[in-house]
């Protein structure tokens, strides 16, 4: 079964402090993997995803993540946090369904609190 | 673009009512899903379509009936409305079902049953 998680439900981290949000997955086959960030009382917004090539990927805000096969993780990470940055993140896998087809699949979510 | 759009934005029903919320997009995406958010649980996929005529069941489907007749409109129906229905429901979109490309979120529904 595909499934992913978010072993901490909330991250503490001053501002201009470096900031790790953990993911790891479990999946058959080759993972599609994404973040999205949700603030207060908003939809989902993507952050940036791994398809193919290169493990690091930088997205928007200055985000980046780190693909690592071996270790199945997925850890989003910020050389220098805002306290604009305090959101709810959510890793998720895209995997194939029992048709055949891609659906996405969520992680229970990270609370990041960024203190000035 | 208004990108994903949904109506209403609140909802309160009481337990065995039924109900349809809206979902639209106008950026001609392809495949369009139906999303759960509880508390502690994250998101949680209830339907999803691939394109107009196709639907497919996701991890939570019971209670919840979905039909795809246009590219632009994706519906959720709850059949008859349950205390367990009661959360925030999303609507997002994707240029197509490969899984390569993210997507776009509607900014939800808030529903309570009573």
């Amino acid at each position: 079964a595909q499934s992913v998680a978010q072993p901490e439900d909330q991250v503490n981290v001053a501002e201009g402090n470096p900031l790790t949000v953990k993911c790891t997955y479990s999946v058959s086959g080759n993972p599609y993997l994404f973040w999205y960030v949700q603030y207060p009382n908003r939809g989902l917004q993507f952050l940036l995803k791994y398809i193919t090539g290169d493990n690091l990927v930088k997205g928007s805000y200055g985000f980046e993540a780190e693909f690592n096969k071996s270790q199945t993780s997925f850890h989003l990470k910020k050389p220098s946090a805002l306290v604009s940055d305090s959101a709810l993140y959510f890793c998720a896998v895209s995997f194939q369904g029992g048709t055949g087809r891609r659906a996405l699949t969520f992680g229970s979510g990270t609370r990041l609190q960024v203190q000035p | 673009n208004a990108g994903v759009t949904q109506t209403p934005k609140f909802q309160v029903l009481k337990t065995g009512q039924s109900m349809t919320l809206q979902c639209a997009q106008d950026m001609n995406h392809e495949y369009m899903s139906w999303y759960r958010q509880d508390p502690g649980m994250g998101l949680r996929l209830i339907h999803y379509s691939v394109g107009a005529g196709i639907t497919d069941q996701g991890e939570v489907p019971n209670g919840y009936n979905v039909s795809r007749s246009t590219t632009e409109d994706f519906p959720l129906r709850l059949l008859s409305a349950a205390p367990s229905q009661t959360s925030v429901y999303f609507c997002a979109s994707s240029y197509d079902g490969t899984g390569w490309y993210e997507q776009y979120f509607g900014p939800g529904t808030r529903l309570t049953v009573t």
